[in-house]
C-alpha cells in the first residue's frame, strides 16, 4: 500500500490478556516508531527502530511492553498483562532516514482494555 | 526537559474566517520546527518542517513561523474550510535521536459553517 497501515483498527481485551499490534511501514522505510496517544494528548514515544534493531527504547512504560521488527520491515508491538491504563490509541510511524526526518503516521489502533 | 507548550487548547472560528495557533518550545539543542494535522480517528500528518534558519513556511492554505530567539512558532491559516477541523499538532526536535522529538497537546480547532 501507499501508506502506514497498523492492524487492527480498533482492539478491545480484558484486563490481564496479552495483545499484538501489527504496524507495515512505507516499503523502503528504515526507521519505524511508535507511540501511544491518550485522548486529548499528543503522541507520546514509546518505541524506535533502525532497520531490524531498536536504536531507542527508552520511551516502553515498563516490561509488560516489548516491539519486534525481525525483517527491518513489519513490526509488532506487544503488550502482556494487559491493565485498563493501557487503553489508548497506538500510532505507528515510519521514515526514509530516521532522526529529523518527515514521518508518516498510521492511522492508529485504539486498544480498549475493559 | 524538553518541553511543548501550545495555544489555545482549543478553538471555534466560522468558515472563511482566519485563525492562528501558537507554540513555544523549550528544546536545546534545536534543530527542526514541525506542524501537523491530526483528523479524527487519524494519524498526524506533516504540514510543514522549518530549521532554525527558516522565518516561514507555506503549505497551501497554512503558513508557518518560527523564531528562534524567542522559541515560538505559529501556525496561520487563512481562509477556513470545514475541513480544517483537526487537532494541530506542534512538534520540536532537537536532534538526540528517536525521543528527541517532544510533541505538544495540539490544539483542537473546530471550523463552523
Amino acid at each position: 500500500g501507499a501508506g502506514v497501515s497498523q492492524t487492527p483498527s480498533n482492539k478491545v481485551t480484558e484486563k490481564g490478556k496479552y495483545v499484538e499490534l501489527r504496524c507495515d511501514p512505507i516499503s523502503g522505510h528504515t526507521a519505524l516508531y511508535w507511540y501511544r496517544q491518550s485522548l486529548g494528548q499528543g503522541p507520546e514515544f514509546l518505541i524506535y527502530f533502525q532497520g531490524t534493531g531498536a536504536a531507542d527504547d527508552s520511551g516502553l512504560p515498563n516490561d509488560r511492553f516489548f516491539a519486534v521488527r525481525p525483517e527491518g520491515s513489519v513490526s509488532t508491538l506487544k503488550i502482556q498483562r494487559t491493565e485498563r491504563g493501557d487503553s489508548a490509541v497506538y500510532l505507528c510511524a515510519s521514515s526514509p532516514t530516521g532522526g529529523g526526518g518527515i514521518q508518516y503516521f498510521g492511522a492508529g489502533t485504539r486498544l480498549s482494555v475493559l | 526537559k524538553n518541553q511543548v507548550e501550545q495555544s489555545p487548547q482549543s478553538l471555534i472560528i466560522l468558515e472563511g474566517k482566519n485563525c492562528t495557533l501558537q507554540c513555544n518550545y523549550t528544546v536545546s539543542p534545536f534543530s527542526n520546527l514541525r506542524w501537523y494535522k491530526q483528523d479524527t480517528g487519524r494519524g498526524p500528518v506533516s504540514l510543514t518542517i522549518m530549521t532554525f534558519s527558516e522565518n516561514t513556511k507555506s503549505n497551501g492554505r497554512y503558513t508557518a513561523t518560527l523564531d528562534a530567539d524567542t522559541k515560538q512558532s505559529s501556525l496561520h491559516i487563512t481562509a477556513s474550510q470545514l475541513s480544517d477541523s483537526a487537532s494541530y499538532i506542534c512538534v520540536a526536535y532537537y536532534g538526540g535521536g528517536a525521543d528527541g522529538l517532544t510533541f505538544g497537546k495540539g490544539t483542537h480547532l473546530i471550523i463552523q459553517p
